[in-house]
């Protein structure tokens, strides 16, 4: 069964960079994953699919200053330069037919 | 722009049932897989269902197996999602999202939500 896993919380300061970790259960590290933010009281937003060949594609309008990387059985997404309004918890996702689609627990990120 | 627009929820009584709508503006609707997704108060994100581009196959999860029904009307670019026997732990929001491809992959698009509320 895949299961996918995230740190409950995270905090960095104002500025600063942190790197959010996603990782995905043993038999697994060839799936590719979505992050996604969602921001208090708001929907989730799609940021970028990043593929375990370490490719990405981002959504329409995220900014250069997310980035997302993958090693191994690991999928980062990167916030450089963090402000207030990165403050949101963040999921990955991943999919296939026999799957569906699986989130991780999420990440609740605070900006200090 | 891209939108996605859920309505229908509220509050019902266990047992009962109801029809949510998620109406799609901005983009090819019938070139996109549809998803329900949904949050419990204070917690993660949990998948209920997909529905393939021209509704050829629909998937769901164990919760969502025999009691909820995906559906989509191309031609009026709108996406169903009719839940049946409800029970107090479907309490959430209800988030539809669009992927690009067709079935699965990436949720490209969300919606803002609609809150279902199960209770006597």
């Amino acid at each position: 069964q895949l299961v996918l896993t995230q740190s409950p919380s995270a905090s960095a300061s104002l500025g600063a960079s942190v790197k959010l970790t996603c990782t995905l259960s043993s038999g697994y590290s060839n799936y590719a994953i979505a992050w996604h933010q969602q921001q208090p009281e708001k929907g989730p937003r799609y940021l970028m699919k990043i593929n375990s060949d370490d490719s990405h594609n981002k959504g329409d309008g995220i900014p250069d200053r997310f980035s997302g990387s993958s090693s191994g059985a690991e999928r980062y997404l990167t916030i450089s330069s963090l402000q207030s309004e990165d403050e949101a918890d963040y999921y990955c996702q991943t999919w296939g037919s026999d799957i569906h689609v699986v989130f991780g627990g999420g990440t609740k990120l605070t900006v200090l | 722009q891209v939108q996605l627009e859920e309505s229908g929820g509220g509050v019902v009584q266990p047992g009962r049932s109801l029809r949510l709508s998620c109406a799609a503006s901005g983009f090819t609707f019938s070139d996109y897989g549809m998803h329900w997704v949904r949050q419990a108060p204070g917690k993660g994100l949990e998948w209920v269902a997909v529905i393939w581009y021209d509704g050829s196959r629909k998937d769901y999860a164990d919760s969502a197996k025999g009691r909820f029904t995906i559906s989509r009307d191309n031609s009026k670019h709108t996406l169903y999602l009719q839940m049946n026997s409800l029970r107090a732990e479907d309490t959430a929001v209800y988030y539809c999202a669009a992927v690009e491809g067709g079935s699965y992959g990436g949720l490209d698009y969300w919606g803002q939500g609609t809150l279902v509320s199960v209770s006597s």
